[in-house]
């Protein structure tokens, strides 16, 4: 299976503890996405990279939150300090150039007790 | 950013065919009408999309009104495999932004 890949797809932390995501793009695609998803919500944008330059970052994303793409391959989503309210389902995205289709990553859903 | 209009849900039949409409009447000249789909607890998953023709692929027709205001993703025999939430996006292929906005989606339920 060559799609995109999350690690890990479930997630239960506590409240106040660091969790880090990661996200393997289809190979060769040059663009990356991170969005969030709430039960019974359309996914919400996070941010995304062109190879390793991360070109945007939505409001949604706190300070707690920090998301990396060392080589321009991987991605990385870790959030600080969770809180309940970061208790939803992450969703990893890639595509071959901007304005292409994005291919969607089967997800993490973390809850935070 | 120029909006969707979908309905919160729909039924149907298994093996009739689905009509799953949309509005967009805020629609510019350079947005492209996309159509993703959602299957519980999976990601996103890409359906058609299209300008100003009516397209077709394996998984569906997209039937784009004349004046773009509206357009009606078509399955044409709905299986229990096409339960999911249907989700109508315009994407500015000019745009200075890259992500794809999400609405609430059409929650289409197949009845057996």
């Amino acid at each position: 299976d060559t799609g995109v890949s999350q690690d890990p797809r479930h997630k239960i932390t506590k409240r106040g503890q660091n969790v880090t995501f990661r996200c393997d793009p289809i190979s060769e695609h040059n663009r990356l996405y991170w969005y969030r998803q709430t039960l019974g919500q359309g996914p919400e944008f996070l941010t995304y990279f062109q190879n390793e330059a991360q070109l945007e970052k939505s409001r949604l994303l706190s300070d707690r939150f920090s998301a990396e793409r060392p080589k321009g391959s991987f991605s990385t989503l870790e959030i600080q300090r969770t809180e309940q309210g970061d208790s939803a389902m992450y969703l990893c995205a890639s595509s071959l150039w901007a304005q292409e289709t994005q291919y969607f990553g089967p997800g993490t859903r973390l809850l935070v007790l | 950013d120029a909006k969707t209009t979908q309905p919160n849900s729909m039924e149907s039949n298994e093996e009739e065919p689905v009509h799953l409409p949309c509005n967009h009447s805020t629609i510019s000249g350079t947005d492209y009408i996309h159509w993703y789909r959602q299957l519980p607890s999976q990601g996103p998953e890409y359906v058609i999309h299209g300008l100003t023709s009516n397209v077709n692929n394996r998984m569906a027709s997209l039937a784009i009104a004349e004046d773009r205001k509206s357009s009606t993703l078509i399955l044409h025999r709905a299986t229990l495999r096409d339960a999911a939430v249907y989700y109508c996006i315009l994407r500015d292929v000019w745009a200075s932004y890259d992500k794809v906005i999400f609405g609430p989606g059409t929650s289409l339920s197949v009845i057996p």
